[in-house]
């Protein structure tokens, strides 16, 4: 069955940097865009960043854009999100998801992995 | 940037009763690109709808989605005790920057 598994996360203070991984089995891994979704405490969902199947396009939302790069190894089937600059407001659980076909919704989601950002 | 209002923010209903959810886009979205999610606490969410009617691999009958242009109703027939968590629309945009946008969230507890 798909299994998408998130490391990574942690405490880390405002100003540093973490990466997240997330391992993808039981699909074809290479065919699907995949995404960061984050949930901050007590908040609702927010997308956060999309990598196309081939690494080809990145897109990401306003809020991390120029701070966070997505990118991931189609040999490891493993996607990443590098985070640079946290701030406080970074302070969530980052899902990893594949996307749907047609890339219009999150079709299998990871249990997820908590980043505390604070000092 | 489209944006999605849910309601009502809190739903109080009892096993057996009908659930119906509302998702009001700020514009019109193609029924292709709005989804429905499940969230419990300390899980993960779970994808129940997309292109607004479709029910994902292994999601109950009793769960179905309807709704064009910017009203979107996610409707639960007769809910069972495993139901009641947090449940959210999605819509897809064609033009970055806002690709990907949920709405706040309704609340299903119960009553």
């Amino acid at each position: 069955q798909v299994q998408l598994v998130e490391s990574g996360g942690g405490v880390v203070q405002p100003g540093k940097s973490l990466r997240l991984s997330c391992a993808a089995s039981g699909f074809a891994f290479n065919n699907y865009g995949m995404h960061w979704v984050r949930q901050a405490p007590g908040k609702g969902l927010e997308w956060v960043a999309v990598i196309w199947y081939d690494g080809s396009n990145k897109f990401y939302a306003d809020s991390v854009k120029g701070r966070f790069t997505i990118s991931r190894d189609n040999f490891k089937n493993t996607l990443f999100l590098q985070m640079n600059s946290l701030r406080a407001e970074d302070t969530a659980v980052y899902y990893c998801a594949s996307g749907g076909s047609g890339g219009y919704h999150f079709n299998y989601w990871g249990q997820g992995t908590l980043v505390t950002v604070s000092s | 940037e489209i944006v999605l209002t849910q309601s009502p923010g809190t739903l109080s209903l009892s096993p057996g009763e009908r659930a119906t959810l509302s998702c009001r886009a700020s514009q019109s979205v193609s029924s292709s690109y709005l989804a429905w999610y499940q969230k419990k606490p300390g899980q993960a969410p779970r994808l129940l709808i997309y292109d607004a009617s479709s029910r994902a691999t292994g999601i109950p009958d009793r769960f179905s989605g309807s709704g064009s242009g910017t009203d979107f109703t996610l409707t639960i027939s007769r809910l069972e005790p495993e139901d009641f968590a947090v449940y959210y629309c999605q819509q897809y945009a064609s033009s970055p920057p806002h690709l990907y946008t949920f709405g706040q969230g309704t609340r299903l507890e119960i009553k």
